[in-house]
């Protein structure tokens, strides 16, 4: 049973743009979640957190938004730049007792120039 | 110092070998976590250590054995694996004390080859 889910694979964008990763999950318990990037033989390197407390967290070219109600979360990319190629994954825990990150299925972001 | 280290990056092994995978760091971290990930795959959680004491094992098979001897250090003792274990095995830490932040900080991995 997938608890967090990022239904797109992969996403092509160009250089400039606007990219958009989303994600779902659908344990109610979680409040705390964050995005992670990964490269190839490389460890997850964390990018940005949202609590369940806000709707909305900006961290210089990402931005994570939450929406409680559909249990979604998305993260912009604003402008998308060739470095940003990478397999990016969304994470969710509850902040109560240990916390517990599950991961999403990863979505594959290519930034083409 | 903001590094995971994780020892060996690459171990072949044979099913009846028996060897560890190692963790360190130095952030001062109380929790730390390890994570199997196979290929175009989410990491999955396997066990957690919380203060030095095991607090979260996701049933994971005996033949994977965690110990944290202090709170720097994480090993994951490998025994009997199968070739379907094979996987790249990664380390995570976390500053237990700090609610409100919460990123786990990861090392590179060890990919594990199991023949």
């Amino acid at each position: 049973d997938q608890q967090v889910k990022q239904n797109s694979p992969s996403l092509s964008v160009q250089e400039g743009r606007i990219s958009i990763l989303n994600c779902d999950y659908t344990n109610s318990m979680f409040d705390y979640f964050l995005w992670y990037k990964k490269y190839p033989a490389e460890g997850p390197t964390f990018l940005i957190s949202i609590s369940s407390i806000k709707d909305k967290n900006e961290d210089g070219r990402f931005t994570v938004f939450l929406n409680k109600s559909a249990k979604h979360l998305s993260l912009h990319i604003v402008p998308s730049q060739p470095g940003d190629s990478a397999v990016y994954f969304c994470a969710a825990s509850t902040t109560s007792g240990t916390y517990k990150y599950i991961f999403g299925t990863g979505t594959r972001l290519k930034v083409l120039a | 110092d903001t590094e995971v280290t994780q020892t060996p990056k690459h171990l072949v092994m044979g099913m009846t070998n028996k060897k560890s995978l190692k963790c360190e760091q130095h952030m001062g971290h109380r929790a730390m976590y390890w994570y199997k990930q196979k290929a175009k795959k989410p990491p999955e959680l396997m066990f957690v250590y919380s203060y030095e004491k095991l607090s979260i094992n996701e049933s994971v098979p005996s033949r994977f054995s965690p110990e944290c001897p202090n709170s720097s250090l994480l090993n994951l003792h490998l025994h009997a694996l199968q070739p379907e274990d094979s996987a790249l095995y990664l380390c995570a830490s976390r500053h237990e004390a700090r609610a409100t932040t919460g990123e786990l900080f990861f090392g590179e991995g060890s990919r594990l080859t199991v023949l």
